[in-house]
């Protein structure tokens, strides 16, 4: 158990929906990432937070959108919802902001979207 | 761009015998971070082993080792006395900040399937 918490486990919703994913980091990490990985591919990275701001973007479509709120928490939304946006999204957490630090990740939120 | 490539989709190695798993990658920068992460079938992230650019030293974790050859671009994993509980998907990753602009590279996977 990484301390990482997701939820749903799982979400199965249709196409045109707007669904939201909920990421808990480990107790004392300031840093929240988001990653999606469709069927047997490797992780795309999406966004970082780092204490509530904006801190790295990556592959991340127009139709998400992330917040990392007061109480460290974080929130995928993902809008519009297409069959191809399905996949198993993760979310990590680490200490500090940099490269550097491990991160940790969480069990994962299987999206599926016909 | 930044790219890692994994150019083994799968390998297979009998329990007890010795595996190496492949990761070359593409950058032009000198200061960075590799990884490998394990992915078994409960899709958890797991962080295998690390290895920062500026370190000659190869990292070890028990069972696990890495050949890191900065000139070259290669980052192996070598797994010794394979286990059952080895078996996974393995991801070899990249990370690195130059000026402040975070990259978090992933390869596209190996799947480790372990004989017994």
């Amino acid at each position: 158990d990484s301390g990482v918490t997701q939820t749903p486990k799982h979400l199965i919703t249709a196409t045109g929906q707007r669904v939201t994913l909920r990421c808990s980091p480990r107790s004392g990490d300031l840093s929240v990432y988001w990653y999606q990985q469709s069927l047997d591919q490797g992780l795309q990275f999406l966004i970082q937070y780092y204490n509530g701001e904006e801190r790295a973007k990556g592959n991340i479509l127009e139709r998400f959108s992330a917040q990392q709120f007061p109480d460290l928490h974080s929130e995928l939304n993902l809008s519009s919802l297409e069959l191809g946006d399905s996949a198993l999204y993760f979310c990590a957490s680490s200490e500090g902001q940099g490269v550097s630090y491990e991160q940790y990740f969480g069990p994962g939120t299987r999206l599926t979207v016909t | 761009a930044q790219t890692v490539t994994q150019s083994q989709p799968e390998m297979s190695v009998q329990e007890a015998e010795t595996v190496t798993l492949s990761c070359t990658y593409d950058t032009s920068e000198s200061d960075y971070y590799l990884f490998w992460y394990k992915q078994p079938p409960s899709r958890q992230m797991i962080l295998v082993i690390r290895q920062e650019a500026y370190k000659q030293q190869n990292a070890t974790e028990n069972r696990f080792s890495v050949n890191f050859q900065k000139a070259a671009k290669s980052f192996s994993l070598k797994i010794s006395d394979s286990q059952l509980g080895d078996a996974a998907m393995y991801f070899c990753a990249y990370r690195s900040d130059p000026s402040g602009t975070y990259k978090y590279i992933f390869g596209t996977g190996t799947r480790l399937k372990v004989l017994a």
